[in-house]
């Protein structure tokens, strides 16, 4: 399976700034998605990574909270922009494999907002 | 996607299998059964999946009733690594994965 790697893997964000996270991948692949963990919670799919074209994203998250860029097949970042205390969460990448039908997770990103 | 249940917390003892149930009564024909886990302040680790047959793997067996909707995941040995929340899931949609609370299985010595 694919090996991701997540940059930063954590980070202290005072509020009102913004941070980018970074998704490397070891191999091409199609469907690049964004997840967010929050304290104690489950896992929320935030958006798709559309390679050449705008994210997709999912129902309660916008583009200009959470700006997505995918400039290739191996490449992805998120950012959280003007961020609160409520965005503290474990942001992950993951990647589809077509070929074993499995989604495969980064180790995630933890950001505590303060 | 099919909505699951799952119990919240299960306790097992090191060595011996682990029976993990997973009710999904609205799946539908073209829906996979997948499991994950996430070990503490990890990203989450793709188990096992499955259709309708059960399947085995080196982590584990899916055991799919044949109505399908219910499932068990087995871990044949449970050893105190295991210890982990354990997330059925059910989708027909590659990557979009809904994820549950899932079960907290603690495994004690």
């Amino acid at each position: 399976s694919a090996v991701i790697s997540q940059k930063p893997s954590r980070d202290i964000c005072q509020r009102g700034t913004s941070l980018t996270i970074q998704c490397q991948v070891d191999s091409q692949v199609t469907m690049m998605f964004w997840y967010r963990q929050q304290p104690g919670q489950s896992l929320t799919l935030i958006a798709t990574a559309n390679q050449g074209s705008e994210a997709t994203y999912e129902s309660g998250f916008v583009i200009d909270k959470f700006p997505i860029s995918r400039p290739n097949l191996t490449f992805s970042t998120l950012t959280v922009s003007n961020m609160s205390p409520e965005d503290s969460s474990i942001y992950l990448c993951s990647v589809w494999s077509s070929g074993a039908n499995v989604l495969t997770f980064g180790a995630g990103s933890r950001l505590t907002v303060l | 996607d099919a909505k699951t249940t799952q119990p919240p917390s299960m306790d097992c003892a090191e060595g011996r299998a682990a029976n993990l149930p997973c009710n999904h009564s609205t799946i539908s024909g073209n829906e996979y059964v997948y499991w994950y886990r996430q070990i503490h302040s990890q990203g989450p680790q793709y188990i096992i999946h499955g259709l309708k047959n059960n399947e085995t793997n080196e982590m584990a067996s899916l055991i799919i009733t044949e109505d399908r909707k219910s499932s068990t995941l087995i871990l044949p040995h449970a050893t105190l690594r295991d210890t982990a929340v354990y997330y059925c899931i059910v989708t027909d949609s590659w990557g979009k994965l809904q994820f549950g609370a899932g079960t907290q299985v603690v495994v004690t010595p």
